[in-house]
């Protein structure tokens, strides 16, 4: 089955440490994205891809850092330099769209998600 | 700077009866609006979408409206039923290129509580 896996479930971070959340795709989807989610303020975009070897900063980038090296692989990590870091991330992936189409259907597929706390 | 937003935080409903989300948008250059449902520990799964060439779409018992005048979208819900509990969020994205990806701009999210 096809799906966006996102590993681990849970992680604790001890301050001043560097953390790596892992999101793989196995849809060939072309572009993929990281989300953070904090109560009361909805999915905020962190960091998106859109081809291999390319990525752009979204809303809240900083402390951040992402790559990718390969089409199913999106991993991002959460640097000392981010200074409230605890909260649920979400990966998401999309298909490369033509748009033009009338009737075109088009959204995210997200993963499962990693709770990350500092402790 | 909320572009896309769900003033309502939490709504409760009767099962059975009609379920009306809402959400507002400022950037008039969103032209595709998507429904999504999450569920706790769990990620957001697509519900329902719109373009903005339609003022309304349906599937199952699942209906969005647009009001493109308003800056406004509904999602409406009937009959409500238990497993509809769950937070929704409204999304957008607006058009940047003929081709390639747009990012969605998400709403902060409703949570709906369905009482048996």
């Amino acid at each position: 089955d096809g799906g966006i896996t996102q590993s681990p479930k849970y992680l604790f971070r001890k301050e001043g440490q560097n953390v790596t959340l892992s999101c793989e795709q196995n849809l060939n989807h072309d572009a993929m994205y990281w989300y953070r989610q904090d109560p009361g303020q909805g999915l905020r975009l962190i960091y998106y891809s859109q081809i291999v070897n390319d990525f752009q900063k979204g809303d809240i980038a900083e402390g951040y850092s992402v790559s990718r090296e390969k089409k199913e692989s999106f991993p991002l990590t959460v640097t000392s330099a981010q200074k409230n870091p605890t909260a649920f991330y979400l990966c998401a992936s999309s298909i490369d769209l033509l748009r033009g189409s009338s009737s075109y259907n088009y959204g995210y597929t997200f993963g499962s998600g990693t709770r990350l706390t500092v402790v | 700077d909320q572009q896309v937003k769900q003033n309502s935080p939490s709504l409760s409903v009767q099962e059975g009866r009609i379920s009306i989300l809402n959400c507002d948008y400022t950037n008039s250059m969103f032209d595709y609006f998507l429904w999504y449902k999450k569920y706790p520990a769990e990620g957001p799964t697509f519900l329902i979408s719109i373009s903005s060439i339609k003022d309304k779409n349906e599937d199952g018992r699942f209906t969005v409206f647009l009001n493109k005048s308003a800056k406004h979208l509904s999602l409406h819900i009937v009959p409500s039923q238990p497993g509809d509990s769950a937070v929704y969020f409204c999304a957008a994205s607006a058009q940047e290129s003929n081709f390639g990806n747009e990012k969605l701009t998400f709403g902060t999210g409703t949570r709906l509580t369905i009482i048996p």
